[in-house]
């Protein structure tokens, strides 16, 4: 089945340390995008890549870095610069600048 | 991106038709309505979209204004499993960048 796969469901992260969130999508899409929500809140975005090895920043880049070597991942890295991280993490694909996008099942990242 | 005002929550009754309003006074013309919709700590849904005309699908129904300052999602025949938060949002098509998503209407199917 297509779509898009997010690990883990569930990370912890100790004070100092980077944690990597991975985004895998065998849809063939050539966009795709990571997005953050807190609780009772909307998605606010992180960081998008429109094609491979290119990305742009969002609204709430600070703190996170991406890279995208391959069209089916886009892996997140949560930095130890980034002060609040316990959120949900979403990921996302479409195609190219298509009206849709689609949504992994989140990662929801915990700090110990 | 034009700003949308939604009801913070419904309740709709099971079996009943479930109508969403959306507000959307700013929209420009060429700015599409999408609804997604997200189950609890799940990823959103995609569920339908549309530019001026009503549109259907299998899962539920858009309704536009003549003016396009409003719209309303229909889901025909609740179900508990509908029990979501409903994200209306505008945006131009072609933009390729993220979809903003407010804070939605938070939707109780009641059995």
């Amino acid at each position: 089945d297509g779509g898009i796969t997010q690990s883990p469901k569930y990370l912890f992260r100790k004070e100092g340390q980077n944690v990597t969130l991975s985004c895998e999508q065998n849809l063939n899409h050539d966009a795709m995008y990571w997005y953050r929500q807190d609780p009772g809140q909307g998605l606010r975005l992180i960081y998008y890549s429109q094609i491979v090895n290119d990305f742009q920043k969002g609204d709430i880049a600070e703190g996170y870095s991406v890279s995208r070597e391959k069209k089916e991942s886009f892996p997140l890295t949560v930095t130890s610069a980034q002060k609040n991280p316990t959120a949900f993490y979403l990921c996302a694909s479409s195609t190219g600048p298509g009206p849709i996008q689609y949504f992994g099942a989140g990662t929801r990242l915990s700090v110990l | 991106d034009a700003k949308t005002t939604q009801p913070p929550s419904m309740d709709c009754a099971e079996g009943r038709a479930a109508n969403l309003p959306c507000n959307h006074s700013t929209i420009s013309g060429n700015e599409y309505v999408y609804w997604y919709r997200q189950i609890h700590s799940q990823g959103p849904q995609y569920i339908i979209h549309g530019l001026k005309n009503n549109e259907t699908n299998e899962m539920a129904s858009l309704i536009i204004t003549e003016d396009r300052k409003s719209s309303t999602l229909i889901l025909p025949h609740a179900t508990l499993r509908d029990t979501a938060v409903y994200y209306c949002i505008v945006r131009v098509a072609s933009t390729g960048n993220q979809f903003y998503f407010g804070t939605g209407t938070s939707l109780t199917v009641i059995p």
